[in-house]
């Protein structure tokens, strides 16, 4: 079983829809988790951290499942621009360890 | 305030010979993290360099190596070259001793084996 999985779409959505997509991590010692975004051919940025407690930035929202060892991310209202890869990510240990990212879900926005 | 820098933009090597990329980490940090990313994939960590040592290394042969300078600048070497090498080479650069571990990637270095 692969340390992070995501479903690589691709999601066409219109814009104005709500998207959602969800990664599995393998590890229950895991202790951070991110959403990177990721352009073609740009290098990942990241999009927003995922806490217990859940989080929401503008029209982003993120859970964490520790339970069921799951993680999503919610984009309200698509826009044109959050055609992209969205990257799950994980964090195996606390302090300055490396990340280790999912495949990607891409995402397309159609007007 | 500069960030991740990396060079070349792009490289072309053919199969055995040897490659270098250079990498200068976000002012302020200290750590630097390679990962490479093949086409369609997540980046894989690669290693990981900290006060000019090898800290931390992923699933990768010896022809991985790399270093890193007093002033936090790193390079990637890679040995050896095989048609699979063939990926955007990323640097990721953060502060060493900060619990939040929010690493900032550079724009890559696309390396093509032929």
């Amino acid at each position: 079983r692969k340390e992070v999985e995501q479903d690589p779409g691709p999601f066409n959505v219109p814009e104005g829809a709500t998207v959602a997509f969800n990664c599995t991590y393998s590890n229950s010692a895991s202790q951070s988790f991110f959403w990177y975004r990721q352009d073609c051919r740009k290098e990942p940025k990241l999009l927003m951290s995922v806490y217990s407690s859940g989080n929401e930035d503008g029209r982003f929202t993120a859970q964490l499942n520790r339970a069921s060892q799951y993680i999503s991310l919610l984009i309200r209202d698509s826009k044109l621009s959050d055609s992209a890869t969205y990257l799950c990510v994980v964090n195996i240990r606390t302090g300055n360890t490396p990340l280790v990212f999912g495949k990607g879900t891409r995402l397309s926005v159609i007007a | 305030d500069a960030g991740v820098t990396q060079s070349p933009t792009h490289l072309i090597k053919t199969r055995g010979q040897q490659v270098t990329l250079r990498c200068s980490p976000k002012s302020g940090h200290d750590t630097v993290s390679w990962y490479q990313q093949a086409l369609g994939q997540g980046p894989q960590f690669i290693f990981q360099y900290y006060e000019e040592e090898e800290r931390q290394r992923g699933n990768f042969p010896d022809r991985f190596s790399g270093h890193q300078f007093p002033n936090y600048s790193s390079e990637l070497n890679v040995n050896a070259l095989l048609l699979g090498d063939s990926a955007l080479y990323l640097c990721a650069s953060s502060l060493g001793d900060n619990p939040s571990y929010e690493q900032y990637f550079g724009p890559g270095t696309r390396l093509t084996v032929t």
